[in-house]
């Protein structure tokens, strides 16, 4: 399996403008999680679905911020307009659900996103 | 509200032993992760802890105290590989994981 895929990998834009951030989770998982990561406050959830359904966005920062999962294969994280203060690390994760008991979230490898 | 609090950096010779510890104050509790991310790459899975005891996975060992909030993160015969951030995370109501703002781990010849 290739893993989750994120992409762009790195997105330099100017204060303003629209950033679309994709993700393919692994095939079978039916969790998908959107995290951001920043040296000032970690790793932070910002909203995850689950058999493509949105579960908890009560991370998502603001009115700017939007996700999508449109089917089991894709998932959309939308900021308008953006902002310096966006500039992070943006990271997906899949998962199974597997009830009460042991699962791990894989990572994909990130979107470093630049917002000057 | 939820609290989850790691030593910001640690610094271990290669051969050695170290303990990374994690205390947490959560409304809910279903497990305790440990993860492992190197500078400029993505997180990935160590260990999960739902139980009191210790969960040993080859040269990296995981504890969980659920009555003292408690965990820690044990790594022995440090390699210099090993040097990356360490994050706790525990797993409260249905699939979130809420993370510790992570333990930088610097190993030294």
């Amino acid at each position: 399996d290739a893993g989750v895929i994120q992409s762009p990998r790195h997105e330099v834009t100017e204060m303003g403008q629209e950033v679309t951030l994709r993700c393919k989770p692994i095939s079978g998982h039916d969790y998908l999680f959107w995290y951001r990561q920043t040296m000032m406050r970690g790793l932070e959830l910002l909203i995850y679905f689950n058999n493509n359904v949105p579960i908890d966005d009560s991370g998502m920062p603001e009115d700017r911020f939007s996700a999508k999962m449109p089917n089991a294969s894709f998932s959309t994280l939308k900021i308008q307009p953006s902002e310096p203060r966006d500039s992070a690390v943006y990271f997906c994760a899949s998962s199974l659900s597997l009830g009460q008991g042991d699962y791990e979230q894989y990572f994909g490898p990130g979107t470093r996103l630049t917002v000057t | 509200g939820q609290n989850i609090d790691q030593p910001t950096e640690m610094t271990a010779t290669e051969g050695a032993i170290v303990q990374i510890n994690c205390t947490y104050q959560t409304s809910g509790f279903n497990g305790l992760f440990w993860y492992q991310q190197h500078a400029g790459e993505a997180p990935t899975f160590l260990s999960y802890n739902v139980l009191d005891g210790l969960e040993e996975k080859g040269r990296f060992s995981s504890f969980l105290s659920r009555s003292k909030g408690y965990s820690y993160l044990l790594l022995k015969e440090l390699q210099m590989k090993d040097s990356a951030s360490y994050l706790c995370a525990v797993k409260e109501a249905g699939n979130m994981l809420t993370f510790g703002g992570g333990t930088r781990l610097m190993v030294k010849p």
